[in-house]
């Protein structure tokens, strides 16, 4: 039981580089989010995934794009990295008829430099 | 909008110590409650949580209560070990099923 599985665990990027954050689950959850955590600031919802094929913006979606092809599969992309995006990023996902809240991945560390 | 507030941290105790971390909340219904805990260079682990006023959710010997009338969700433990060091985040699950997330309380344990 994987449960949510995030890679790569490590990155450094140069400016204006892109990338791919991978993000899958095994529990056939409708819901998936991405969210990026900064120091002091908690924890903000970058975009989110209701089922395949539909996703929507959060609360900083700037800069970065997702699909949802599959239900287990939500990759996260940087289009053209800044150093604003140096951050701490974890994927979760969610059952919403179940009871047990989300299931996060074990998060991908980037420095953009 | 929905929002929770917890208390800032750190929050530093000697080992055996009572521990409280409070977290209030705004929102229109009754939205379920968590508490996550993130150890050092870790992901979040749900530590405990509460659907509805009065529930109480316990775990690992933490337990907070959701308060309707005090829109309050403070997490407690009788006394705190030292592999309790992490920081702790409080949130809300919204009518969309999305988190709202508190600042996050880091819980320093001293021996």
């Amino acid at each position: 039981n994987a449960g949510v599985t995030q890679t790569p665990k490590f990155q450094v990027l140069k400016t204006g580089q892109s990338m791919t954050l991978q993000c899958a689950q095994d529990m056939n959850h409708e819901y998936m989010s991405w969210y990026r955590q900064d120091p002091g600031m908690g924890l903000r919802l970058i975009h989110y995934s209701v089922g395949a094929g539909i996703t929507d913006q959060g609360e900083v979606p700037n800069g970065y794009n997702v699909s949802r092809s599959t239900t287990e599969d939500f990759p996260l992309r940087l289009l053209s990295a800044a150093p604003s995006q140096t951050s701490v990023y974890f994927c979760a996902s969610i059952n919403p008829g179940g009871n047990y809240g989300y299931t996060f991945g074990s998060g991908t560390r980037l420095t953009v430099v | 909008g929905d929002s929770v507030t917890q208390m800032e941290g750190p929050v530093t105790l000697s080992e055996e110590a009572f521990l409280t971390i409070n977290c209030t909340y705004t929102a229109t219904g009754y939205p379920s409650l968590f508490w996550y805990v993130q150890y050092p260079g870790e992901g979040l682990q749900l530590l405990l949580k509460a659907t509805k006023a009065d529930d109480k959710g316990s775990n690992k010997g933490f337990e907070a209560t959701y308060r309707k009338e005090t829109t309050s969700f403070h997490l407690e433990k009788g006394s705190v070990q030292v592999s309790d060091s992490a920081v702790y985040f409080c949130a809300l699950m919204d009518s969309n099923y999305q988190l709202i997330w508190g600042a996050g309380t880091k819980l320093i344990i001293k021996p």
